[in-house]
């Protein structure tokens, strides 16, 4: 059974300083893995997905690199804002018979202060 | 455009009151379609997932049920509501491009069971 887990679950940072979150998986045999963001109260929003054979994807601040083999996938985000305060999640997905179904980590929640 | 839509966004039931959650989406004719839950203080789980009408797969044994009676609704329900209940719904779908496994989420239907 696939297990995420995401360290730490809560970050506090100054405006400006780089986030760096980290997730890890215990089954490599992933499909893709997926990060989104949570804000208060609200649904999910996609910010990157990896396939399983990529090694980074990028998105303006945002980069996302996984490591297969050791399970393991990081969340950077430079120059941090007081907007990127919010609850960031990674998802683990894997096909099965049909329909790609997520394995969420706990989450990290992110506190960035002017 | 590629939307997707839930409702109610928040509801307060008693104990033993039915329940019906709806998500629709619009742009692409047979998505996946999912149904997870965030309870307070877990994680993402997931309910339900659906690859076509009339198509529903359980993940976990509970006092909820799927259908999906159009190609593109997607309705959660229970017969008598406990306590258990309560907590964050959310839909989700494989959008415009659903080979690369990548999930979209609604807003969320809040949950409150007393």
């Amino acid at each position: 059974k696939q297990e995420v887990t995401q360290i730490p679950a809560a970050l506090s940072v100054p405006e400006g300083e780089n986030l760096v979150l980290n997730c890890s998986f215990t089954d490599s045999a992933i499909y893709n893995l997926q990060w989104f963001r949570q804000d208060p109260g609200k649904g999910l929003t996609s910010l990157l997905l990896i396939q399983s054979s990529q090694r980074e994807q990028t998105s303006g601040r945002l980069n996302a690199s996984l490591d297969k083999s050791s399970g393991r996938s990081t969340l950077y985000i430079a120059a941090s804002q007081p907007g990127d305060s919010a609850t960031y999640l990674c998802a683990v997905g894997k096909i099965k018979a049909a329909g790609n179904k997520l394995t969420f980590g706990g989450g990290t929640r992110v506190l960035v202060k002017p | 455009s590629q939307t997707i839509h839930q409702w109610p966004a928040t509801l307060v039931q008693p104990v033993g009151s039915p329940l019906s959650l709806e998500c629709t989406v619009e742009g692409t004719s047979n998505p996946n379609l999912y149904w997870y839950r965030q309870a307070a203080g877990r994680g993402l789980q997931l309910l339900f997932y659906s690859v076509g009408i009339g198509q529903i797969s359980s993940e976990v044994p509970q006092n909820l049920s799927a259908s999906r009676p159009q190609d593109r609704q997607f309705i959660l329900s229970s017969k008598k509501l406990l306590l258990s209940d309560s907590g964050f719904y959310l839909c989700a779908w494989t959008g415009l491009a659903p080979s690369t496994g990548e999930l979209f989420f609604g807003e969320g239907s809040r949950l409150t069971v007393l």
